[in-house]
């Protein structure tokens, strides 16, 4: 059985920041790539961030770019979100999430972050 | 990267079909064949539904079905229960490895 589990998330002020990590388990996490999509409270989903297998891409979301970089641990089976400079809107809950037949098709429970002082 | 466009809510009774549509742009929906469709519960982690347009993952009811037709991809609900209601969310590939998500449709059973 595929499980994403997230840690890391809590409060934070306006432009501090927080690492997310991601343990994964029940699949062979070196062959997918992997991503982060975070739900603002009462919206849809937005992605953030994915990478590929052995790391060497990587992809943002403009809203996020220069600010957020994403990065894995094959030995540790490990998916990592370092977020610098945080503002009030990347409030959200952070999922975990494995990128398989080009669709999402595995998530974590999620983990909130919230920006606010 | 804009959002795809879903209507906000959906309705139908017991028994009934229900199609949610979802559209986007050449760039994203018109443009490949990597829609997914998912569905969320309050409290709970998206569930995915249908991928690649059409495409129903191992252990979901063949209740859900999917297509497309130019920039516009629908998700079918057919003979509806209770334990259909919930938020559903399209995606799409967008190109140069992004993705785009959908604002969400609240289905109602009434």
């Amino acid at each position: 059985e595929v499980q994403l589990v997230e840690s890391g998330g809590g409060l934070v002020q306006p432009g501090g920041s927080l690492r997310l990590s991601c343990e994964a388990s029940g699949f062979t996490f070196k062959s997918y790539w992997m991503t982060w999509v975070r739900q603002a409270p009462g919206k849809g989903p937005e992605w953030v961030a994915n990478i590929k297998q052995d790391g060497s891409e990587k992809n943002y979301v403009d809203s996020v770019r220069g600010r957020f970089s994403i990065s894995r641990d094959n030995a540790k089976t490990s998916l990592y979100l370092q977020m610098n400079s945080l503002r009030a809107e990347d409030t959200a809950v952070y999922y975990c999430g494995r990128l398989g037949n080009w669709a999402f098709d595995n998530w974590g429970q999620g983990t909130l972050v919230t920006v606010s002082s | 990267q804009s959002a795809l466009t879903q209507p906000p809510s959906a309705s139908g009774s017991p028994g009934q079909s229900v199609t949610i549509s979802c559209t986007g742009t050449s760039s994203d929906v018109g443009g490949y064949n990597f829609v997914s469709w998912y569905q969320q519960h309050p409290g709970k982690a998206p569930k995915l539904m249908i991928y690649g347009v059409g495409n129903r993952p191992s252990g979901v009811s063949d209740r859900f079905s999917g297509s497309k037709s130019g920039n516009t991809a629908s998700l079918t609900v057919s003979g509806l229960q209770a334990e259909d209601e919930a938020d559903y969310y399209c995606s799409s590939f967008s190109g140069s490895d992004n993705w785009v998500f959908g604002g969400g449709t609240k289905l109602t059973v009434l």
